[in-house]
């Protein structure tokens, strides 16, 4: 199994441009998340999903959008990159569906993006 | 969203035990106790969970206070691989947000 794939892994952006960082899982996962952590901190939640056609903000969500048309794919929009979007993207599944607190999250290996 | 406390770094020596604590006083009944945690350039791998009872698994055991406001992640022998940031993280029973904090940044010396 491939379980959570991200694509780029590396991408510089010039300011204003846009761009859409993918992922992509094959367990069948209900449940996926987008997260960026900034150089020497942690994880910050900037989208979430719990099934197809259903999205909602985590913590961070200003300059991104999402979309969910496939239960497979969470892509994350970038509209106008800023220098502050700078960071390594980390996009993440779990099962999902009753008691989704103990549901394991899996990640993918990050999609680092520069913004200059 | 409940919030957890850690301490930001801990030193462990290689091939002994370690502890590491959190705290997480605000937590609601249904919120489970999860532990990840981050190798260097890696995304974040899970290791272990608990709702009230202690767990254990082949990478550590969970130790969860009675009253569920503090739990122990405890490594039983400490290895040069598990250097790395852990995170504890509350997980909701009825959305599955996970809120990650700053975590704790475990050395291990040899």
């Amino acid at each position: 199994n491939a379980g959570v794939t991200q694509t780029p892994k590396f991408r510089i952006l010039k300011i204003g441009q846009s761009m859409t960082l993918q992922c992509t899982q094959d367990m069948n996962h209900n449940y996926m998340y987008w997260y960026r952590q900034d150089p020497g901190m942690g994880l910050k939640l900037i989208y979430y999903s719990v099934g197809a056609g259903i999205t909602d903000k985590g913590e961070v969500p200003n300059g991104y959008n999402v979309s969910r048309s496939t239960t497979e794919d969470f892509p994350l929009r970038l509209e106008l990159a800023a220098p502050s979007q700078t960071s390594v993207y980390f996009c993440a599944s779990s099962s999902g569906g009753h008691s989704s607190g103990a549901n394991v999250l899996t990640f993918g290996a990050g999609s680092r993006l520069t913004v200059l | 969203d409940a919030k957890t406390t850690q301490p930001n770094s801990m030193e462990s020596n290689e091939e002994e035990p370690v502890h590491l604590p959190c705290n997480h006083s605000t937590i609601s009944g249904t919120d489970y106790i999860h532990w990840y945690r981050q190798l260097p350039s890696q995304g974040p791998e899970y290791v272990i969970h608990g709702l009230t009872s202690n767990v254990n698994n082949r990478m550590a055991s969970l130790a969860i206070a009675e009253d569920r406001k503090s739990s122990t992640l405890i490594l039983h022998r400490a290895t040069l691989r598990d250097a790395a940031v852990y995170y504890c993280i509350l997980a909701p029973g009825n959305t599955g947000k996970l809120i990650f904090g700053q975590g704790t940044t475990l050395q291990v010396k040899p």
